[in-house]
């Protein structure tokens, strides 16, 4: 069975500062890994999706990387704003084909400070 | 482009009561999820339909919950009787899904519906 963790559990930083946030997967053997952001009270926006041949995507600020022999995968945001300030999710799926579904982690929630 | 619909918001009901959720996917996914986060948690698989079939139920309370995808569009989700535990948010999903043999894996989500059982 999958199972996702997602380390630190709550991260705060001074704005402008650069950083990472964490995510491993204990079945290596993932078909793609997907980085989420949650806003409170609201739904998933998906940030970055990693296929398993790929290692690493980038979008704007954002940089995913996926290390599939170690069972990891890291989000770095560059140059930290407040806006930034949300959880943020990783999730595997457990196999292609017709049964494809995600599990997920807990989790990161990410406080930037003005 | 439209994204994934939810209603309602917000539901406040008290425990042995009954509740039903609505979802609309984005156009054209022919898979849909339905999730369940619980406050501090990741959000947890409770169905997943491929067009209106079942592909995965595994996980969902079927003494108390049940799901329908008629015409393989719109789908319902239900909680009857709600116990206290059910307080969540209820996540809907939508995939492209299948294409030529391969699941497309991006999930796109609802804003979700926040239910209280009291």
């Amino acid at each position: 069975k999958q199972e996702v963790t997602q380390i630190p559990a709550a991260l705060s930083v001074p704005e402008g500062e650069n950083l990472v946030l964490n995510c491993s997967f204990t079945d290596s053997a993932i078909y793609n890994l997907q980085w989420f952001r949650q806003d409170p009270g609201k739904g998933l926006t998906s940030l970055l999706l990693i296929q398993s041949s790929q290692r690493e995507q980038t979008s704007g600020r954002l940089n995913a990387s996926l290390d599939k022999s170690s069972g990891r995968s890291t989000l770095y945001i560059a140059a930290s704003q407040p806006g930034d300030s949300a959880t943020y999710l990783c999730a595997v799926p457990n196999s292609g084909g017709s049964n494809y579904k995600l599990t997920f982690g807990k989790g990161t929630l990410l406080t930037v400070n003005p | 482009e439209a994204g994934v619909a939810q209603s309602p918001r917000y539901k406040i009901i008290e425990k042995r009561q009954s509740v039903a959720f609505w979802c609309n996917p984005i156009s054209g996914h022919a898979t849909l999820y339905w999730y369940q986060q619980i406050l501090g948690q990741g959000p947890k698989l409770l169905i997943q339909f491929q067009n209106n079939g079942v592909v995965d139920d595994s996980q969902l309370p079927k003494d108390r919950f049940s799901a329908e995808r008629l015409k393989g569009v719109d789908s319902t989700l239900k909680i009857q009787p709600a116990k206290l535990e059910d307080s969540a948010v209820y996540l809907c999903a939508s995939s492209l899904g299948l294409a030529g043999g391969l699941a497309t894996g991006e999930l796109f989500f609802g804003e979700g519906s926040r239910l209280t059982v009291l």
